[in-house]
């Protein structure tokens, strides 16, 4: 079975830097990406970027490119995002899901993650 | 960039049918995939790249794409069709996804 389980709910001051993990099992993660995507509430879905299970190469959305960074650790399965000097409009639910490659789309998803930014 | 224009919302009877339409610059010539983000739960892929049926779930949805309009039917509508809509597609210009924002569609 196909699971992707990312850590738990985070709360974060304006600044701060937070980090979600996502665990993988059920296939070869190293034949697929993993994308990471957000939604603020009340608003749609936002795709902020993607890492390759196999080499750890990244593509970033513009919006996010000079304040994130994606990461793989092979060994463990897990797929990492770190989003950095955050603001209060950065609070949302984050996803990671997983596609074949940075074309295809994503067939299977966390749970989510619900980061706030409060001061 | 590329962008996406989805109606916000949609309200239809059961048993009738719901179309969620998808606008963009010439999207025929992409291929477009759809998700149906229920309340409380992780977005779903409905449809394939590869073909216009979307695999896994009921015959009742459809996919189509022409021009500058992408349109995921569904007919028959139930209950459980409730659920916000996302149309998506690859950006090559920019080497990135882009979503619709999205169609709440609720059954009366």
């Amino acid at each position: 079975q196909i699971r992707l389980v990312q850590s738990g709910v985070e709360v974060k001051k304006p600044g701060d830097s937070v980090t979600v993990s996502c665990v993988t099992s059920g296939y070869n993660f190293a034949n697929y990406d993993i994308n990471w995507v957000r939604q603020a509430p009340g608003q749609g879905l936002e795709w902020m970027g993607w890492v390759s299970g196999y080499n750890g190469h990244t593509q970033y959305a513009q919006d996010f490119q000079d304040r994130i960074a994606m990461t793989t650790d092979t060994s463990t399965r897990t797929a990492t995002m770190e989003l950095r000097s955050l603001k209060s409009d950065d609070t949302a639910v984050y996803y990671c899901a997983r596609a074949p490659n940075s074309i295809t789309p994503f067939d299977n998803w966390g749970q989510g993650v619900l980061v706030t930014v409060s001061s | 960039s590329y962008v996406l224009t989805q109606p916000p919302s949609l309200s239809v009877a059961p048993g009738q049918t719901a179309k969620i339409s998808c606008g963009g610059l010439d999207i025929g010539r992409k291929n477009v995939h759809w998700y149906q983000h229920k309340s409380g739960q992780a977005p779903a892929l409905l449809s394939d790249v590869l073909s216009d049926r979307p695999s896994g779930l009921p015959e009742r949805f459809f996919n189509s794409n022409s021009g500058n309009t992408a349109t995921l039917t569904i007919a028959r509508v139930e209950a459980g069709d409730e659920a916000d809509y996302y149309c998506q597609v690859w950006d090559s210009q920019t080497d990135h996804w882009v979503f619709g924002g999205g169609t709440k569609v609720t059954v009366l």
